[in-house]
């Protein structure tokens, strides 16, 4: 089983700084099947990356994706008030699995 | 409109048994793979189960693997997740999720993709 890290746990940001969210595999993601979700409070998850880095329909374009191999980055290049929220990371393969969040916090 | 909708959660005890069910709607069902993931309050996702486009493959968690049963029913455009013997562990808002992959006729295989649509979910409380 592929294992997750997140990291950091928590950033604190303002809007309008750069949020660098980190992902890195226990071993390689195959055909860099990672996928980037975000979640805010009492909502269902919502894709926001896919294969590393592409974006899913709808996604503003301040949200980036990156990464091969083991080591993976999800980029929101300057945070607008709505993107505070917790992001998870997941390489799909069998079995699935996801990263244990990151949360953005308004500093 | 492209919607999930789960249901059956309830307050069950340890040992008990329960059937999720989701309802696909607003895209061709028996196209796609699906998946269930689950949150435990105040915890990350945690993925459960996968059933393929056609119900002849099913992969689960080790966590659940013997426990819990994913079938569909092309039909009725619905997902179900049955489980047995559960846990106060196995308490978690369940999320039925579609896998926006797609079927490689050349290679004759389902390529696997992420998650692109997800439900609301669905509360199940193991206590007694």
């Amino acid at each position: 089983e592929i294992v997750l890290t997140q990291s950091p746990g928590t950033l604190s940001l303002s809007p309008g700084e750069r949020a660098t969210l980190s992902c890195r595999a226990s071993q390689s993601v195959s055909s860099s099947y990672l996928a980037w979700y975000q979640q805010k409070p009492g909502q269902a998850p919502r894709l926001l990356i896919y294969g590393a880095s592409s974006r899913a329909t709808g996604i503003p374009d301040r949200f980036s994706g990156s990464g091969s191999g083991t080591d993976f980055t999800l980029t929101i290049s300057r945070l607008e008030p709505e993107d505070f929220a917790v992001y998870y990371c997941q390489q799909y393969g069998s079995p699935w699995t996801f990263g244990q969040g990151t949360k953005v916090e308004i500093k | 409109e492209v919607q999930l909708v789960e249901s059956g959660g309830v307050v069950v005890q340890p040992g008990g048994s329960l059937r999720l069910s989701c309802a696909a709607s607003g895209f061709t069902f028996d196209d796609y793979a699906m998946h269930w993931v689950r949150q435990a309050p105040g915890k990350g996702l945690e993925w459960v189960s996968l059933i393929s486009w056609d119900g002849g493959s099913t992969y689960y968690a080790d966590s659940v693997k013997g426990r819990f049963t994913i079938s569909r029913d092309n039909s009725k455009n619905s997902l179900y997740l049955q489980m047995n013997s559960l846990r106060a562990e196995d308490t978690a808002l369940y999320y039925c999720a579609k896998d926006m992959g797609y079927y490689d006729y050349v290679w004759g295989s389902y390529r696997y993709d992420a998650f692109d649509i997800w439900g609301q979910g669905t509360m199940v409380t193991v206590s007694s």
